[in-house]
């Protein structure tokens, strides 16, 4: 069973685009919401993460929205360039006593020149 | 810098052959995680230790062992590799208190020949 449903499976946006991955939860005792960018060949690098408190968090380009009530999150790549190229992962986690995430399936992200 | 690191980042192994792979961190984080990951899928948490206590992963086959002799090193043992055992192994590290954040490692890619 899935605790994390993550769409699309792959993305192709033009350079200067927006890119938005979108996440799905079922557990609400869920209270960590980070989303990983990967590049081939090496680990998962945390992008940007979010606690249920509040219902946007932006980094630069990089923006999350989340949902509560709907239990769904999403990233938003502003002004999409090359180099954003990569996989994307979602995860959500508890910070209480037991600290492991749940991890989406992965979104494969081309941005195209 | 503190971080975590990994050796090899690429190992060979025959089928069969017992292989040992090692993940160091100067971070001083208590708890350690290892994760599998194939080509074009999640990382797949196989076990995580919350200092010296060992947490096993349901589906975490008994072919994968794990030590941690101490708070900095955790090593990931695969006593018989087989040709599906070929993956990228990721170590995390994170802390049991206050914000909640994986730092991974660089991973080791295996091959099983």
């Amino acid at each position: 069973q899935q605790q994390v449903k993550q769409s699309p499976q792959s993305l192709i946006v033009q350079k200067g685009g927006i890119s938005i991955i979108n996440c799905a939860y079922e557990n609400t005792a869920f209270d960590y919401f980070p989303w990983y960018q990967q590049f081939p060949g090496k680990g998962p690098a945390l992008l940007i993460a979010i606690r249920p408190d509040v219902s946007e968090k932006k980094e630069g380009r990089f923006t999350i929205s989340f949902n509560k009530s709907a239990k769904q999150f999403s990233l938003h790549i502003m002004d999409s360039q090359p180099g954003d190229s990569a996989t994307y992962f979602c995860a959500a986690g508890n910070a209480g006593n037991n600290r492991k995430l749940i991890w989406g399936l992965g979104t494969s992200l081309a941005v195209n020149p | 810098d503190a971080m975590v690191i990994q050796n090899p980042r690429y190992q060979v192994t025959q089928f069969g052959k017992p292989v040992t792979l090692s993940c160091s961190q100067t971070l001083n984080h208590n708890v350690m995680y290892w994760y599998q990951q194939k080509s074009s899928q999640a990382p797949k948490l196989l076990f995580h230790y919350y200092d010296k206590d060992f947490n096993n992963e349901a589906d975490t086959p008994d072919n994968f062992q794990s030590r941690r002799p101490n708070t900095s090193f955790c090593f990931l043992d695969i006593r018989s590799p087989g040709l599906g055992d070929a993956a990228m192994y990721l170590c995390a590290t994170s802390i049991d208190r206050g914000p909640f954040r994986e730092y991974f490692g660089p991973g080791t890619r295996l091959t099983v020949t």
